[in-house]
Parts: C-alpha cells; sequence; structure tokens
C-alpha cells in the first residue's frame, strides 16, 4: 500500500517562500507524476503543477511565475516552493503521486502579517 | 469561476440512486479523460474514479460514473449517510496546459 506523508512551514508573513515536501512509502516513485494541488479554506480544489521522472513540469498558468516544483528520488520525495507569498495563497496545500493517484493529508498553509 | 462546472449542491435519502453531473468543453471532457473525487468532512480528497470509470481498489461498485462529448457524470446507487461528502470532477485542458476542477458538488444525505 502506498502512503504519502506531507509536511512543511504551516505560518508566513506575505512575501516569503513557502516550502512544503513529500515522501512516498511503496509503489514506483519514479512512475509517478508528483503533483501539488491547494485548497483556500472553504472553497474548491485548485491544481498547482506536476513534475514526471523526465524532469518535464507543467505548472498552472496562474502560478507558473512563482511555483517550482523538484524530486529527490534518491529519497523518495518531491517539493514544492511557492515564491512571493500573500494572502490569497492561504490554503490546504495536497501533494499526490498523480491526479489519479494517492494524496497526502494535506498541510494548512496561513499567510498572515 | 471553475472551468467545469458542477452543481453546488445535491441531495437522496439512504437507499436512492443520485447522479451529479460536470459540464467542461472540447479542450477539456470533450477530449480528455474525467476523474472524479470524495473529500469527506476534515479530510483529504480520494480517488473515486479515474479515467472516466475505473474504480481504484476499495470505491464500492455502488460509485459509477459516464462521460458524453463535454459532460461527465457521476451516479452513486444505493445511497448510504457516509456518501454524504463534496464531490469534485477533473480533467486535463489543452488550451491551459493542465488540470482544471470542477467547483465541486456537496451531497446531502437526507
Amino acid at each position: 500500500q502506498v502512503q504519502v506523508q506531507q509536511w512543511g512551514a504551516g505560518l508566513l508573513r506575505p512575501s516569503e517562500t513557502l516550502s512544503l515536501t513529500c515522501a512516498v512509502y511503496g509503489g514506483s516513485f519514479s512512475s509517478y507524476y508528483w503533483t501539488w494541488i491547494r485548497q483556500p479554506p472553504g472553497k474548491g480544489l485548485e491544481w498547482i503543477g506536476e513534475m514526471v521522472h523526465s524532469g518535464i513540469t507543467n505548472y498552472n498558468p496562474s502560478l507558473k511565475s512563482r511555483v517550482t516544483i523538484s524530486a529527490d528520488t534518491s529519497k523518495n520525495q518531491f517539493s514544492l516552493r511557492l515564491s512571493s507569498v500573500t494572502a490569497s495563497d492561504t490554503a490546504v496545500y495536497y501533494c499526490a503521486t498523480g491526479m489519479s493517484g494517492f494524496w497526502g493529508q494535506g498541510t494548512l498553509v496561513t499567510v498572515s502579517s | 469561476q471553475s472551468v467545469l462546472t458542477q452543481p453546488p449542491s445535491a441531495s437522496g435519502t439512504p437507499g436512492q440512486w443520485v447522479t451529479m453531473s460536470c459540464s467542461g468543453s472540447g479542450s477539456n471532457i470533450g477530449s480528455k479523460t474525467v476523474n472524479w473525487y470524495q473529500q469527506l468532512p476534515g479530510t483529504a480528497p480520494k480517488v473515486l474514479i479515474h479515467h472516466n470509470i475505473q474504480r481504484p481498489s476499495g470505491v464500492p461498485d455502488r460509485f459509477s460514473a459516464s462521460k458524453s462529448g463535454t459532460s461527465a457524470s457521476l451516479a452513486i446507487s444505493g445511497l448510504q449517510s457516509e456518501d454524504a461528502a463534496d464531490y469534485y470532477c477533473a480533467a486535463w485542458d489543452d488550451s491551459l496546459n493542465g488540470w482544471v476542477f470542477g467547483g465541486g458538488t456537496k451531497l446531502t444525505v437526507l
């Protein structure tokens, strides 16, 4: 059974950089699309982006200028960095092994001065 | 404003058959496969249906889905109280070069 566990800072100030990491236990890490999704409080889901093992990335056009997804295959981990955060980036952030795969438990990230 | 359109709410009584819709366009549902997600209160979403009709292991066969043209639908038969949740559809969008979600349908079991 594949398990996905994520962690990272939960409180940021405006203009700081959000950084989250996701670890995948079990399964074939290199075969996954390393994916991040977010959900603002009380709202719907928003796809942030994905990275495949070849290194190709796809990002949401609305976030592309601020997002970086990277992976460390030696640790079966992948990460999200979102720069210059504002209050509108406050959300629960989820990692997943692809849009048809397993999701992490979610991390609430609050941006507040 | 979500790219995919879902009704905000749906309801049914235990044992009933309930359906919910997801409407898109040619650049997403019309040419790509659709996934459905179930989000129980206070939990992370989980994949309910992928590639239009495929149920992951462990998902009851009470859940089924279909697609026609630029619309998709999720059906739940023999509705149970534990099915009360938010349901989201998603598909790849060739115009945006990314995944897009519907706004979600909140299912109430009366």
